[in-house]
């Protein structure tokens, strides 16, 4: 299957830092790559939809200033949390779409664990 | 209403035994559907995908499309402590719909 990457697997960070999280597909050009945020024991929540070249869609009740996405290439998407508060704590994970095929569908990233002290 | 759904569980399953996973969905404009394992802890990993009614076997996989009933199943045969783990069911239709997820427990 596609491989999709995410970079720093774990961060811990003080209040109001900002942290960056990249997410590279590793073996496929992908022109469009989700963001999920999951809370332990909880379901995942798309925050956004990041296509290449354009802006994000973002989901409802997700702050697009918080939550600032860049998909500037066909392999990179990433998700900056601005000014992080400890409410910010979550595993955040991206996904890759791939097309053609029979289908289109999403590989994950491994996840990135943020812990906002 | 949510649009994709599963039971919860969890389903407990003697090592060995049959696991059986519904999932439904509520617009039958839905065109493909997936299985995605998840472990605790870790990122959701595709396990397959179906698209055309009817069984797709991967391995001790099955999956089970029935369009006019509006719903896909997950076998897991031979189940293994491994198998432990919440399965996610996806369908996608203009966008991905994901299920809540159901969480096996595979006992020895």
């Amino acid at each position: 299957g596609a491989v999709v990457s995410q970079h720093p697997s774990r961060v811990i960070c003080k209040s109001g830092t900002s942290v960056k999280i990249e997410c590279r597909s590793l073996d496929f050009q992908a022109t469009t790559m989700f963001w999920y945020r999951q809370f332990p024991k909880q379901s995942l929540m798309l925050m956004a939809t990041s296509n290449e070249g354009s802006k994000a869609t973002y989901e409802q009740g997700v702050e697009k200033d918080k939550f600032l996405i860049n998909h500037a290439s066909l392999t990179l998407s990433t998700l900056t949390v601005t000014s992080a508060h400890p409410e910010d704590s979550s595993f955040y994970i991206c996904s890759a779409l791939t097309s053609g095929g029979a289908t289109d569908t999403q590989y994950f990233g491994p996840g990135t664990r943020l812990t906002v002290l | 209403q949510k649009e994709v759904e599963q039971n919860s569980g969890p389903l407990s399953v003697p090592e060995g035994a049959i696991a059986s996973l519904n999932c439904t969905y509520s617009d039958r404009g839905s065109q493909s559907f997936f299985w995605y394992r998840q472990y605790s802890g870790k990122s959701p990993e595709l396990i397959m995908s179906i698209y055309s009614n009817g069984d797709k076997e991967d391995g001790r996989f099955t999956a089970q499309l029935n369009k006019a009933s509006q719903y896909v199943s997950l076998l897991i045969r031979d189940s293994q402590p491994s198998d432990s783990a919440t399965y996610l069911c996806a369908a996608l239709w203009g966008k991905f719909q994901f299920g809540a997820g159901t969480q096996v427990v595979v006992t020895p």
